[in-house]
């Protein structure tokens, strides 16, 4: 059974760009959890989508964003890139009994 | 209040000894517990799930769960150097939506 993956691995940015992250869950898993982890920080909370809809989003502004596709896998937008928006961006599957399985993250730089 | 709290560490335990590893968080309607590990530079693998009330083994690991006492708790046991990581609590609670929070976790050193 294939993992979660995201892509790309790396992404660097400058400040006031636009950034995409993809992220295709476990298969047979309909739902998508979007983290942000800044170094020293623990993991916060940016968006959760089931079965193509957005069910949840985290404190963050709206400048984040994504969607969620037919065949459950998801993006995430991050519009007018700020320094503080780089961080690791993890992606989880997540299964019926709630268990989160993450993928291997996308690595976010804004210069 | 953090909705996640854990001990930052740095834990240090000669190999074979056990690691204990606490967490408390402060929704009483949490309904979900789990304990990830994730080493440097990569990201978080689940370790173990915990919905009720008691302990909850799988070989080396067990959970304990107290929700009186909002306190979940991870023992390793017979420690080896491979487990050095950090360790993360993460609750999840309809009350907000289906949201889980992780605790900013702790780190582990098993020392040969």
């Amino acid at each position: 059974e294939a993992g979660v993956t995201q892509s790309p691995t790396h992404l660097i940015k400058t400040r006031g760009q636009q950034a995409t992250l993809r992220c295709s869950p476990i298969s047979g898993h309909t739902s998508v959890y979007w983290y942000q982890q800044a170094l020293g920080l623990g993991l916060q909370f940016l968006l959760w989508y089931d079965e193509g809809e957005e069910r949840n989003r985290g404190n963050f502004p709206p400048r984040f964003s994504g969607r969620q596709f037919p065949n459950y896998s998801s993006e995430l937008n991050v519009n007018a890139l700020e320094l503080e928006d780089s961080a690791l961006y993890l992606c989880a599957s997540h299964d019926p009994s709630y268990e989160q399985y993450f993928g291997p993250g996308t690595r976010l730089t804004v210069t | 209040q953090k909705e996640v709290e854990q001990n930052s560490g740095p834990l240090s335990v000669p190999e074979g000894a056990i690691a204990s590893l606490n967490c408390t968080y402060s929704d009483r309607g949490s309904q979900s517990f789990f304990w990830y590990r994730q080493y440097s530079g990569k990201s978080p693998e689940l370790i173990m799930s915990i919905y009720s009330n008691g302990d909850k083994e799988d070989g080396r690991f067990t959970a304990q769960l107290n929700k009186a006492s909002q306190y979940v708790s991870l023992l390793i046991r017979d420690s080896q150097p491979s487990d050095s990581a950090t360790y993360l609590c993460a609750v999840n609670s309809w009350n907000t939506g289906n949201q889980f929070y992780f605790g900013t976790g702790t780190s582990l050193t098993v020392i040969p």
